[in-house]
């Protein structure tokens, strides 16, 4: 069955620094979104893309943060210069269709990141 | 307006018993509403999701019941058992999913 999946699946940095983190969407899906977790708390919602754009950002989601899909597979997310709130467990999904028709977003496992 | 509440924040049942996570949200421009099952250090997964134009869907155990009017939905787990054990978590949805806390739930042996 096809998955989405994120490298690398532990991340820790340093305050300051830039990070990548890196996802495969399930490969005929064209939408493709970035959620975050807070250890312990909800699910929430940074970004979504679609046709090389952002469709929609959300508060977060500030200058610090860029996405890319840099080829045929990959989405990225980059975090320019992390801070110790950066510290989570960060999400990509990917959907075949929109979320005005149907909106099944497929999760991958997961990347943590640490800031210290 | 772009909140889900959900509650309670933790359930315990015993094993064969039936689970139930209410969902209440204010926004009727939602028109997607999915429930997803997330085990410790793993990613959300897609449960079962409805549509508003349905009151209730059934897959397996796990039923959605959703009142429109009341802005209202809950997953029911029939016949709980411990491999259920898991956090659950609402969500609506427009473009992107807005999830609501999340329910931790025990099915004891």
């Amino acid at each position: 069955e096809p998955e989405v999946t994120q490298t690398p699946s532990h991340q820790v940095t340093q305050m300051g620094q830039e990070v990548i983190l890196r996802c495969v969407p399930i490969s005929n899906h064209l939408y493709f979104y970035w959620y975050r977790q807070i250890l312990g708390q909800k699910v929430e919602f940074l970004v979504s893309f679609y046709n090389n754009e952002i469709s929609e950002k959300s508060e977060i989601f500030d200058d610090q943060f860029s996405v890319e899909r840099p080829d045929g597979s990959n989405f990225t997310l980059k975090i320019r210069s992390t801070k110790l709130e950066d510290s989570a467990m960060y999400f990509c999904a990917s959907s075949e269709y929109s979320g005005r028709i149907y909106n099944e977003q497929f999760f991958g496992p997961g990347t943590r990141l640490t800031v210290l | 307006q772009q909140q889900v509440k959900q509650s309670p924040q933790s359930l315990i049942v015993q094993k064969g018993g039936i689970s139930i996570i209410n969902c209440a949200y204010e926004n009727t421009a939602f028109d997607y509403f999915p429930w997803y099952q997330q085990f410790p250090g793993k990613g959300p997964a897609l449960l079962i999701a409805i549509r508003p134009d349905v009151s209730e869907k059934k897959e397996g155990r796990f039923t959605i019941s959703f009142n429109k009017s009341a802005k209202q939905f809950s997953l029911h787990i029939m016949d709980s058992q411990p491999g259920d054990s898991a956090t659950y978590f609402c969500a609506a949805s427009m473009e992107k999913l807005v999830f609501g806390k999340g329910t931790k739930l025990t099915v004891n042996p």
